[in-house]
């Protein structure tokens, strides 16, 4: 099956500071991805969907320059948290469609955890 | 706006018995996928079973089979023979196209504990 992967799997970063978390499509063409957010014993809320080579397409409510994403090759799409403030410390999942996949057919990747202290 | 409506927070059930789960949605179209999504202890999301809209047949893989009742816009998950292995988070969710793109919505989620 294909496997999305994402680096770091936990990352801890100080307030004011900017992360970035990566996913990677690792044996398919990721024509697009998706990013979620998890609160601690909550649901999977869409932040954002982007298509390689053009610019993310934010959900309602989400800053779009807070929450920097780019999908510039086929297998990889980023997540910038700039200027990270403890409110911004959840579990982040992406996903991953590739062209030739049914619409249904999204992987997830193994999620990140961010801690801002 | 479509939503999913998971009524059950928790719930436990012993090994071997089973278990169903609850879940309603809330659309106007009449072409959709619905799923169930199970997230253990590491997080990952694991696909459980999935059901097309104009199936009328229910969907089953193994001991999972859903209960897809369309006019009640009702989507139930039906464990059978629970194993230990089964305690996880389980999130129902509907897929909707959505400005050209399939988006997933998902419920608030079920949390199952299987008791030995």
């Amino acid at each position: 099956g294909a496997v999305v992967s994402q680096h770091p799997s936990w990352v801890i970063c100080k307030s004011g500071t900017s992360v970035k978390i990566e996913c990677r499509s690792l044996d398919f063409q990721a024509t697009t991805m998706f990013w979620y957010r998890q609160f601690p014993k909550q649901s999977l809320m869409l932040m954002a969907t982007s298509n390689e080579g053009s610019k993310a397409t934010y959900e309602q409510g989400v800053e779009k320059d807070k929450f920097l994403i780019n999908h510039a090759s086929l297998t990889l799409s980023t997540l910038t948290v700039t200027s990270a403030h403890p409110e911004d410390s959840s579990f982040y999942i992406c996903s991953a469609r590739g062209f030739w996949e049914r619409p249904y057919e999204q992987y997830f990747g193994p999620g990140t955890r961010l801690t801002v202290t | 706006a479509q939503t999913v409506t998971q009524s059950q927070p928790e719930m436990s059930v012993q090994e071997a018995e089973t278990v169903t789960l609850s879940c309603t949605y809330d659309t106007s179209e009449n072409n959709y996928y619905l799923f169930w999504y199970k997230q253990p202890p590491s997080r990952q999301m694991i696909l459980v079973i999935r059901q097309e809209a104009y199936k009328q047949q229910n969907a089953t893989e193994n001991r999972f089979s859903v209960n897809f009742q369309k006019a009640a816009k009702s989507f139930s998950l039906k464990i059978s023979d629970s194993q230990l292995g089964d305690t996880a988070m389980y999130f129902c969710a509907f897929m909707k196209l959505d400005s050209g793109t399939y988006k997933y919505i998902f419920g608030t989620g079920t949390r199952l504990k299987v008791l030995a």
